[in-house]
């Protein structure tokens, strides 16, 4: 696709419930990369995908936190049992190449808000 | 840790003024630094990217350098427009992406 594409921009849950967050990356892109933003700060980082692989997940801030990309393309990040504190933009970003000199495209977020 | 601090947080200016956003990083081993711009309830628009070998990057009315041993970066705007009113991010490149908390600018028709 031309963009980073994100779904759904916007999404409401009760607390204890699940979500589940997609991100479709620009095709062809070998890298793809969650963040997370909370209001009024920067993006903090959640984990990074090199095709199928995840080979960082060190940002994601519990176990109720789980990112796949079985294909190498389209990823999902799933939280189960959401809380208050997990309000916030999740933002997915793409690189074309394993090459860091290549800049990141990012999507337009979800933004989730759990009451 | 890497750790990116942006200065100003805000930044209010009259249309027609020239500007200068400030971002310093801790870490110098950095791969390139990108600045960015996030309008309200939008993600992050990528504006230049400069990579650690360059000093600088220019585009349209955009100016960005780089100092790695100083761990600084400046983003020049020029000739600023009601339209560049956005909150700025810069980012760092080390082993992974660190950002700023951002410059929010509001430019003053």
């Amino acid at each position: 696709g031309a963009g980073v594409s994100q779904s759904p921009r916007y999404k409401v849950a009760k607390r204890g419930q699940d979500v589940a967050l997609r991100c479709d990356p620009i095709s062809g892109h070998v890298s793809l990369f969650w963040y997370q933003q909370a209001l009024g700060q920067g993006p903090e980082f959640l984990t990074y995908f090199q095709n199928e692989a995840q080979l960082d997940k060190s940002g994601l801030p519990s176990d109720r936190f789980f990112a796949e990309r079985p294909e190498g393309s389209v990823s999902t990040l799933k939280i189960q049992r959401t809380q208050q504190e997990d309000s916030a933009v999740y933002l997915c970003a793409s690189s074309l190449s394993l090459d860091r000199n290549y800049g990141y495209t990012f999507g337009s977020g979800t933004r989730l808000t759990v009451v | 840790k890497q750790e990116v601090t942006q200065i100003p947080a805000a930044l209010s200016v009259p249309e027609g003024e020239n500007l200068v956003l400030n971002c310093s990083f801790t870490d110098s081993a950095i791969y390139n630094l990108q600045w960015f711009r996030q309008d309200p309830g939008k993600g992050l628009t990528s504006l230049l990217l400069i990579q650690s070998s360059q000093r600088e990057q220019t585009s349209g009315r955009l100016n960005a350098s780089l100092d790695k041993s100083s761990g600084r970066s400046t983003l020049y705007i020029a000739a600023s427009q009601p339209g560049d009113s956005a909150t700025y991010l810069c980012a760092a490149y080390t082993n992974n992406l660190f950002f700023g908390t951002g410059t929010r600018l509001t430019v003053i028709p």
